[in-house]
């Protein structure tokens, strides 16, 4: 059974630095996109980037570039979602979600890790 | 840049038929393929639609999309109305490198 299986809720003052994991099982992790996802409370769904952990070639949204990185390490099957400098303005809960390999829909999804920054 | 954009919200009384649309801008929604996915409140999004009008295994057949490149628009429609179908849902295509999500929209069914 696939399963993405998200770190739990953070709580950070502006300026930390955090990582928050998504560990992956059920399949063979080198061979599916895994992305991310931000939905600030009460908006809507907002794609970030992705990564294909089998060459950790990793794309990003414009709006993202520069803000977040995407990682994974195959040897423990999870992907990683890091800020160097929180702000205020990055508390939202965020989603991994897996991409079908022979289709554009993301398939699984993780159950969300709420990241709340506040001084 | 691309966008999609979706009504706000709308309503419909259980057993009837709703569309909710999904405009781009900036490109075609033909150049790509369409998902739409469902969001219950506090629960992460399923996939109800991918491929513009495919469904994944366990959504019935209540759910289809289509596209109709005149207007530029993927919809989705749900026939049958349940009060379970009440949610958010949200379109998603890709702009040939980034994915990208409409705003989505609230189904009340009520």
């Amino acid at each position: 059974e696939v399963q993405l299986v998200q770190s739990g809720a953070e709580v950070k003052k502006p300026g930390e630095s955090l990582k928050i994991s998504c560990k992956a099982s059920g399949y063979i992790f080198t061979r599916n996109w895994i992305g991310w996802v931000r939905q600030i409370p009460g908006k809507g769904l907002e794609w970030m980037g992705n990564i294909y952990p089998g060459d950790s070639d990793t794309r990003y949204s414009p709006s993202f570039q520069g803000q977040v990185t995407i990682s994974a390490d195959k040897s423990i099957t999870t992907a990683y979602l890091q800020w160097s400098s929180l702000k205020a303005s990055d508390t939202a809960i965020y989603y991994c979600a897996r991409r079908d390999r022979d289709t554009p829909m993301d398939d699984y999804w993780g159950q969300g890790t709420l990241v709340t920054v506040s001084s | 840049n691309f966008v999609l954009t979706q009504p706000h919200s709308v309503s419909e009384s259980p057993g009837k038929t709703v569309t909710i649309t999904c405009t781009a801008s900036g490109g075609s929604i033909g150049s790509n393929y369409v998902q739409w996915y469902q969001q219950r409140p506090g629960s992460a999004p399923t996939c109800v639609i991918y491929e513009d009008n495919e469904r994944p295994s366990g959504v019935p057949d209540r759910f289809s999309g289509s596209i109709d490149s005149s207007s530029n628009t993927a919809s989705l429609t749900i026939s049958g109305l349940k009060t379970a179908d009440e949610a958010d849902y949200y379109c998603q295509s890709s702009d040939g490198t980034n994915r990208v999500f409409g705003g989505g929209t609230k189904l009340a069914v009520l």
